[in-house]
């Protein structure tokens, strides 16, 4: 059974801080991806990788980074948050068998004020 | 640009009958299509997915339709049951980009008793 971890589920953070999301997975995935939801706005894609030390920038990278050092940990970082990435945060794994099926993790409720 | 969009930000509907939600895309090159669900403080969860080679697919009470020429799927659950109140979003991916995935906004599903 694949499982996706993250280390927070709620988060609270005052603007200007450097903020760190972790998520980890168990299940050997070369592929790793960072998103947000939002209401009305769906899933978007902030950071990908396909393997370690490797990233991709997604839809919306502006104010995020990311971090693959292990294959089963990857990492976003707001290098200064701001209240408008006040959002869930949704990290998701997959392999590369071709079915692109992804498997979240529970998500961290980010609020910056 | 949203190209995989849902149109109907809620439903609702009566346990027992059909419920039916639509996505529409606009990139001729996906191919193939995927259904998540996603109940509140949790991670979205795969439901069913269909390739472009097909035009149906069917798992239990979901049920996938694929229309190419129209660039619209959408998904028929029957009969409808409380718990599949939930949000259900709509992904496409192209060969092309492995298994990255673009969501539409999601519809919000209510089955009321």
């Amino acid at each position: 059974d694949v499982k996706v971890t993250q280390s927070s589920r709620y988060l609270v953070k005052r603007t200007g801080e450097k903020v760190f999301l972790e998520c980890v997975q168990d299940m050997d995935h070369e592929n790793m991806f960072w998103y947000r939801q939002d209401p009305g706005l769906g899933l978007r894609l902030i950071y990908f990788s396909y393997d370690v030390k490797m990233k991709e920038k997604g839809d919306i990278p502006e104010g995020y980074s990311v971090s693959r050092e292990k294959k089963e940990r990857f990492s976003l970082i707001l290098e200064s948050a701001s209240t408008n990435q006040t959002s869930m945060y949704l990290c998701a794994s997959s392999g590369s068998g071709g079915d692109n099926e992804q498997f979240f993790g529970p998500g961290t409720r980010l609020t910056v004020l | 640009d949203q190209q995989v969009k849902q149109n109907s930000p809620s439903l609702s509907v009566q346990e027992g009958r059909i419920s039916i939600l639509n996505c529409d895309y606009t990139n001729s090159m996906f191919d193939y299509f995927l259904w998540y669900k996603k109940y509140p403080a949790e991670g979205p969860t795969f439901l069913i997915s269909i390739s472009s080679i097909k035009d149906k697919n069917e798992d239990g009470r979901f049920t996938v339709f694929l229309n190419k020429s129209a660039k619209h799927l959408s998904l028929h659950i029957v009969p409808s049951q409380p718990g599949d109140s939930a949000v259900y979003f709509c992904a496409a991916s192209k060969e092309t980009s492995g298994s990255r995935l673009t969501f539409g906004e999601g519809t919000q599903l209510t089955v009321n008793p």
